[in-house]
């Protein structure tokens, strides 16, 4: 199976603050990553799909980038509602896998 | 505003077979990927499976063979006439203890609201 590696695990930042949260795959996976939000005892939400396009009705303060192996989640401008865990999931290959999650605190 | 339902047992014996069904209110059912999840209680998200379209399943390979007869341990299925998708998961042990998410769409656009299961003697 195709592991995916977040970093960092945890991230402290503050309102405003510019975030970058990475995900490796171990494998070639193109651009078949979306990226997730979820906060504490709620379903989670999808966020960023194909690596980069912005799912609807997401704000624009959220952006995806990358491809092949490495790619970044980025939250221009922290608002209070980001505070919450993040995945990345891959589609390339069965059986999909998610990374092992990003939690992004208030500091 | 749609929403995915989910409803199923939420107490299991071990080696019990676990059932979950997962139906769309105020949208459509067909025409989607159904995807479930879960998600241990304290750690991350685990893909279990889909079905497609076609009918076609996958699934993760860990829950696809138990012991000794090879035989898949998951499998997941829809009812086209009552538009519902349901996850069956035979010989439960703890491990599989989780909050279990149905998902409609290929990116999982969509999430249900999540089902506790217990596994517990």
């Amino acid at each position: 199976a195709i592991q995916m590696t977040q970093s960092p695990s945890s991230l402290s930042a503050s309102l405003g603050d510019r975030v970058s949260i990475t995900c490796r795959a171990s494998q070639d996976i193109r651009s078949d990553l979306g990226w997730y939000q979820q906060k504490p005892g709620k379903a989670p939400k999808l966020l960023i799909y194909g690596a980069s396009s912005l799912e609807s009705e997401v704000p624009s303060r959220f952006s995806g980038s990358g491809a092949g192996t490495d790619f970044t989640l980025t939250i221009s401008s922290l608002n209070p509602e980001d505070f919450a865990t993040y995945y990345c999931l891959q589609q390339y290959a069965y059986p999909n896998t998610f990374g092992q999650g990003t939690k992004l605190e208030l500091k | 505003q749609v929403q995915l339902q989910q409803w199923g047992t939420g107490l299991l014996k071990p080696s019990e077979a676990l059932s979950l069904t997962c139906a769309v209110s105020g949208g459509s059912f067909s025409g989607y990927y159904w995807t479930w999840i879960r998600q241990p209680p304290g750690k991350g998200l685990e893909w279990i499976g889909e079905i497609k379209l076609d009918g076609t399943t996958n699934y993760d390979p860990s829950l696809s063979k138990y012991n000794p007869s090879l035989k898949s341990r998951v499998s997941i299925s829809v009812d086209r006439a009552r538009e519902q998708l349901t996850l069956r998961l035979n010989s439960v042990t703890a491990a599989d203890t989780a909050v279990y998410y149905c998902a409609r769409g290929g990116w999982l656009q969509l999430w249900g609201q999540g089902t506790w299961v217990t596994v517990s003697s």
